[in-house]
């Protein structure tokens, strides 16, 4: 089964404007990413965060993690037209090793 | 050096071919991964090598290889695919974390290899 499901599946918004995207996963976790992929690209790591942290920043990115919820959100401030790309996250399991899960993904159109 | 490199980036073979796909990295990472990624849909998990083993294999057809020759190299040998293991070939690296995997850290991905089997 899909270890993170990811909403909503497109976002466009305008330039400036917020965008967040949520992710879901099952089982228990060590860590949840976020990565970036533009088009047909590898992937770009944007933030950890660890199952024990509740709250993340990294410059125009903001990371919330719900570990009895199970769910995570992304938030990009101000977008800008370069942030066009799918966005991932990403779990491992909580023992076991590190089998990395990607969920399915959302992707952005930041209109200019 | 923070760049991980694939080669070849696109490659196009018949289901009776054989060839093999290369990854490698110079950040001193111990892990390695193979994901397969179809169009709009998340990278998919395939093998990873830890210290130079194999650690996980997700249960993947045996026409597809993974070889570690050492801990900056990464291959994957294919032979006798069918048109659907087309697909975006991407490798990744990492540190392996602590004993165990309890830890995790970020991976850094190569760009693809773009497989396309007729």
């Amino acid at each position: 089964s899909q270890q993170g499901e990811e909403d909503p599946q497109a976002l466009s918004i305008q330039e400036g404007e917020n965008a967040t995207m949520n992710c879901s996963y099952k089982t228990s976790i060590n860590n949840l990413q976020w990565y970036r992929q533009n088009s047909g690209r590898g992937l770009v790591h944007l933030i950890l965060i660890r199952s024990n942290e509740r709250e993340k920043h990294s410059g125009r990115l903001r990371v919330t993690l719900d570990t009895s919820k199970k769910s995570s959100s992304l938030l990009i401030t101000a977008s800008r037209a370069a942030d066009t790309a799918s966005y991932f996250c990403a779990t491992d399991r909580g023992t076991g090793g590190f089998k990395t899960i990607f969920g399915a993904g959302t992707r952005l159109f930041v209109k200019a | 050096d923070t760049e991980v490199t694939q080669t070849p980036k696109h490659l196009v073979m018949g289901m009776t071919n054989k060839k093999s796909l290369k990854c490698e990295q110079h950040m001193g990472h111990r892990a390695m991964y193979w994901y397969k990624q179809k169009a709009k849909k998340p990278p998919e998990l395939m093998f990873v090598y830890s210290y130079e083993k194999l650690s996980i294999n997700e249960s993947v057809p045996s026409r597809f290889s993974p070889e570690c020759p050492n801990s900056s190299l990464l291959n994957l040998h294919l032979h006798a695919l069918q048109p659907e293991d087309s697909a975006l070939y991407l490798c990744a690296s990492s540190h392996p974390g602590l004993a165990g995997g309890s830890s995790y850290n970020e991976q850094f991905f190569g760009p693809g290899t773009r497989l396309t089997v007729l």
